[in-house]
């Protein structure tokens, strides 16, 4: 069964801190997995996606197969930075499973 | 920009009533989707189109039905609203075209039923 578990419900760091959300997935197929950030008061929006290999906003996120993880990663935090992120397995036909998210709280 | 819109931001109703919740989107995608925002446990998908007049089930679907007449639009419905359908409500649309792209989701709708 495809699964998607973020096990950390909030994290917490100060501003400038290192921060890292983690993401195990698990799928039988080859994954395609994303990270998606709802700030306060804002929609859903999609953050990176593993294909593009790409740095947003400062985040990345390397998809370890051997671990089956897609943990996102961002040197130094910022207080904007806070918001709830999930993180997303496509099972193909453009479905999407989530996980559970994790609440970023970024402190002064 | 692609755009997503519910028709309603927030909405109170009565155990019993029925309960629709409208989707629109403007950009022609032929997939729409329906999930359940809830604390603790993620988005869970209710119900999804890939075409008109075409449904899935998604993981959570009873107790609800969809409702996909136009390309554009997408209605949820609560057959019979029960106080553990309050929650909120999102609806998403997917391109088809390539590989999974991006999910463009509308502002949600926040639902209690009492």
């Amino acid at each position: 069964a495809q699964r998607v578990t973020q096990p950390e419900k909030l994290l917490s760091v100060f501003k400038g801190a290192p921060v890292e959300l983690k993401c195990n997935y698990s799928y039988s197929g080859s994954p395609e997995l994303f990270w998606y950030v709802q700030y306060s008061r804002q929609r859903l929006q999609l953050l990176l996606r593993h294909i593009s290999r790409e740095s947003i906003k400062g985040f990345t996120a390397d998809l370890n197969k051997g671990e089956t993880s897609f943990h996102l990663k961002k040197p130094f935090a910022q207080e904007e930075d806070s918001a709830m992120y999930y993180c997303a397995l496509s099972t193909g036909f453009q479905k999407l499973v989530f996980g559970t998210g994790t609440r970023l709280l970024v402190s002064p | 920009d692609v755009k997503v819109t519910q028709s309603s931001r927030y909405l109170v109703k009565r155990t019993g009533e029925k309960v629709f919740l409208e989707c629109v989107q403007d950009m022609d995608h032929e997939n729409m989707f329906w999930y359940r925002q809830d604390p603790g446990l993620g988005l869970r998908l209710i119900y999804f189109s890939y075409d008109v007049k075409m449904k899935e089930k998604g993981d959570i679907p009873e107790g609800y039905s969809v409702s996909r007449e136009k390309k554009e639009r997408f209605s949820l419905i609560l057959e019979s609203a029960s106080t553990n359908q309050t929650s909120m409500y999102l609806c998403a649309s997917i391109p088809t075209y390539g590989a999974v792209t991006e999910a463009f989701f509308g502002q949600g709708t926040r639902l209690t039923v009492v």
